[in-house]
């Protein structure tokens, strides 16, 4: 499978502060979806944008999404320090299968 | 409502021998499971898709013989890590895609597995 990349790595903000992070991916899609994942535990669904929406809310999460620039952006406003975690964006494909970014460190200093 | 589970949570074996490691659908039928594999502080890797009923489809340089997959009844699918090294020490994560909802998946809590 081809990854996309995530843009920053890692990310490290005061809590309060918004965070972006930033997700290419390689092929055509029919979503994009991204995941939280705590250290050492399994994936959490946050949000799933499809290929025709640009962008779309849930709660303190904004998600865009640029099909002509293939890349796709994660807000998360008013951080806390239970937002600490890893996150990934993944590349839905027409058959349902799920490609991974590389993801993104968050960590939120309280 | 679309809880997945892994059993184990973690395992420790000796070089050369197998483990198998199972993957529930709790609350709905999965006609599909993915099996991926994790290695520290990187992304997630999708070793192969399993239909109930019929083989495993496994992704490039992921081995058939070595990892295999049984998805014998709508709600379980077992990877069983054959003749273990050291090298298939990694976070092993499955994921189940309801019956009739192709774009969603829910993920088990992982399971880590350390060969020594």
């Amino acid at each position: 499978s081809q990854q996309g990349e995530e843009d920053p790595q890692a990310l490290s903000i005061q809590e309060g502060e918004n965070a972006t992070m930033n997700c290419s991916y390689k092929t055509s899609i029919n979503n994009l979806q991204w995941y939280r994942q705590n250290s050492g535990r399994g994936l959490v669904h946050l949000i799933l944008i499809r290929s025709n929406e640009r962008e779309k809310h849930s709660g303190r999460l904004r998600v865009t999404l640029d099909t002509s620039k293939k890349s796709s952006s994660l807000l998360i406003t008013a951080s806390r320090a239970a937002d600490t975690a890893s996150y990934f964006c993944a590349s839905g494909g027409s058959q349902g299968n799920l490609i991974f970014g590389k993801g993104t460190k968050l960590s939120v200093k309280p | 409502g679309a809880v997945v589970s892994q059993h184990p949570s973690w395992v420790i074996c000796k070089s050369g021998t197998s483990v198998k490691i199972e993957c529930r659908s709790l609350d709905f039928q999965a006609t599909t499971m993915f099996w991926y594999r994790q290695f520290p502080k990187q992304s997630l890797m999708l070793m192969a898709t399993s239909n109930e009923g019929s083989k495993a489809t496994y992704e490039q340089g992921v081995e058939k013989d070595k990892f295999l997959i049984n998805h014998a009844s709508l709600t379980l699918s077992t990877l069983t890590v054959t003749s273990a090294h050291p090298e298939d020490s990694s976070f092993y994560i499955c994921s189940a895609r309801p019956r009739d909802r192709n774009y969603e998946q829910y993920f088990g809590p992982g399971t880590r597995l350390t060969v020594t």
